[in-house]
């Protein structure tokens, strides 16, 4: 069983369109991110929720919106589309509270290509 | 936000070398350090969790300096299968929410 799953893999796009990327991790997690890994592979926290409540919310457009309908599940939101929005987005999960440390563990990640 | 530094790499190996990383942290108040590695076109992956005595795990072994606030991660007998990007991470707070990743270090080893 995959234990971080987003859907879809791929996603191309013309600029100013309206996607979403979804999200869903069966290890009974509490904490769900969003990462950004741009062309230059550095990786860029966006959101991290915990317990569907957002904990970390990074100098991000606010054309990005993520929504957590519940623990296990973490979606990713974009508006108005851009071209410097072409990125592979990681969603992640990991274990939370004292007694760390904690591991985190990836999605396959979605490549998102705007045109 | 504060950085998490590494080497800039690429480093370029033959198999059987041995090849160090370094990678520096400038929040003092970091509570726990791990390196992942990440393949071409896959997920980021756990390599190892680094603790304050140092840890080693086969032909790895990682390093935490707090007071210089450094990592280092030696891998000995490099295999092909090593050839990755290493990502040095730092969780800066004490509920395991909040990491910041290193850039990563690109390692080829090469036959």
């Amino acid at each position: 069983d995959t234990a971080v799953s987003q859907t879809p893999k791929y996603l191309v796009t013309q600029m100013g369109n309206d996607k979403s990327i979804k999200c869903e991790q069966n290890l009974g997690h509490d904490t769900m991110y969003w990462y950004k890994q741009d062309s230059k592979k550095f990786l860029k926290i966006m959101f991290s929720y915990n317990n569907k409540e957002l904990i970390i919310n990074e100098t991000v457009p606010n054309r990005f919106s993520p929504k957590s309908p519940d623990k296990a599940h973490l979606n990713l939101h974009i508006n108005s589309l851009e071209l410097g929005d072409s990125a592979v987005y990681f969603c992640a999960s990991s274990p939370s509270g004292t007694g760390g440390p904690y591991e985190q563990y990836f999605g396959p990640g979605t490549r998102l290509t705007v045109t | 936000r504060k950085e998490v530094e590494q080497d800039p790499g690429p480093f370029n190996v033959p198999e059987g070398a041995t090849v160090a990383f370094n990678c520096t942290y400038s929040n003092s108040a970091s509570q726990s350090f791990f390196w992942y590695r990440q393949d071409c076109r896959k997920e980021p992956k756990l390599l190892m969790s680094v603790y304050s005595s140092g840890n080693e795990d086969g032909r790895f072994t990682a390093q935490l300096n707090r007071a210089s606030q450094y990592i280092s991660l030696l891998i000995r007998d490099s295999k092909l299968s090593d050839s990755a990007t290493y990502l040095c991470v730092v969780n800066e707070d004490n509920y395991g929410q909040n990491f910041v990743f290193g850039p990563g270090t690109r390692l080829s080893v090469l036959p």
